[in-house]
């Protein structure tokens, strides 16, 4: 357990659906990073937070993808209209930032399945 | 853009050392190499960061080429547990990572 906490772990919906996932970060990290895995593949960026700021968003987020860290605790990530192709693992991550230590600590994940 | 190349697998046998391989040649003075490992069904968990002098922790060693277009993590004893997926990743610390593929480390008894 390294302190990241996501939920749901497991979420099957159906396509055309609307999902939100929560991460609650580390309590003292104030830079949180969603990412999203494929199967075979390494994680793919797609967005981070200094605080409540939403710092930089990947190309790979559609305008279906919105994140929020409101108060700069936890972040949720919403789908919008799911695809069939938004099935993944998404994973959050947290660190200390410009202060360091460096490390990002990574939460289970929540495992989006789309039928 | 993961910018670093890493072999797709690699085997060793339990207890016995592994170096794993990464290559960055285009890497910026700024950036650091940082190591991650994702076990089967879990997120990725921090190995190792160096800049430019060889680092040394709990878990592993940093080899860094003086010329720091390559690196090799080390695994001193290799055990069942550190059999996972091996990320080598070019950046600054606390910013985004763009992981490649990764190596995928299998030990045997």
């Amino acid at each position: 357990d390294t302190g990241v906490s996501q939920n749901p772990r497991h979420k099957i919906t159906k396509r055309g659906q609307n999902v939100t996932f929560r991460c609650d970060p580390i309590s003292e990290h104030n830079r949180l990073y969603w990412y999203r895995q494929t199967l075979g593949q390494g994680p793919e960026f797609l967005t981070y937070f200094q605080n409540e700021a939403q710092l930089e968003k990947s190309r790979l987020l559609s305008d279906r993808f919105s994140a929020e860290r409101p108060k700069g605790s936890f972040s949720t990530l919403e789908i919008q209209r799911t695809e069939q192709g938004d099935s993944a693992m998404y994973l959050c991550a947290s660190s200390l930032g410009l202060a360091g230590p460096y490390e990002q600590y990574f939460g289970p994940g929540t495992r989006l399945t789309v039928t | 853009d993961a910018k670093t190349t890493q072999p797709n697998s690699m085997e060793s046998n339990e207890e016995e050392p592994v170096h794993l391989p990464c290559n960055h040649s285009t890497i910026s003075g700024t950036d650091y190499i940082h190591w991650y490992r994702q076990l089967p069904s879990q997120g990725p968990e921090y190995v190792i960061h160096g800049l430019t002098s060889n680092v040394n922790n709990r878990m592993a060693s940093l080899a860094i080429a003086e010329d720091r277009k390559s690196s090799t993590l080390i695994l001193h004893r290799a055990t069942l547990r550190d059999a996972a997926v091996y990320y080598c990743i070019r950046g600054l610390p606390f910013n985004k990572f763009y992981f490649g593929s990764g190596t995928k480390l299998n030990v045997k008894p």
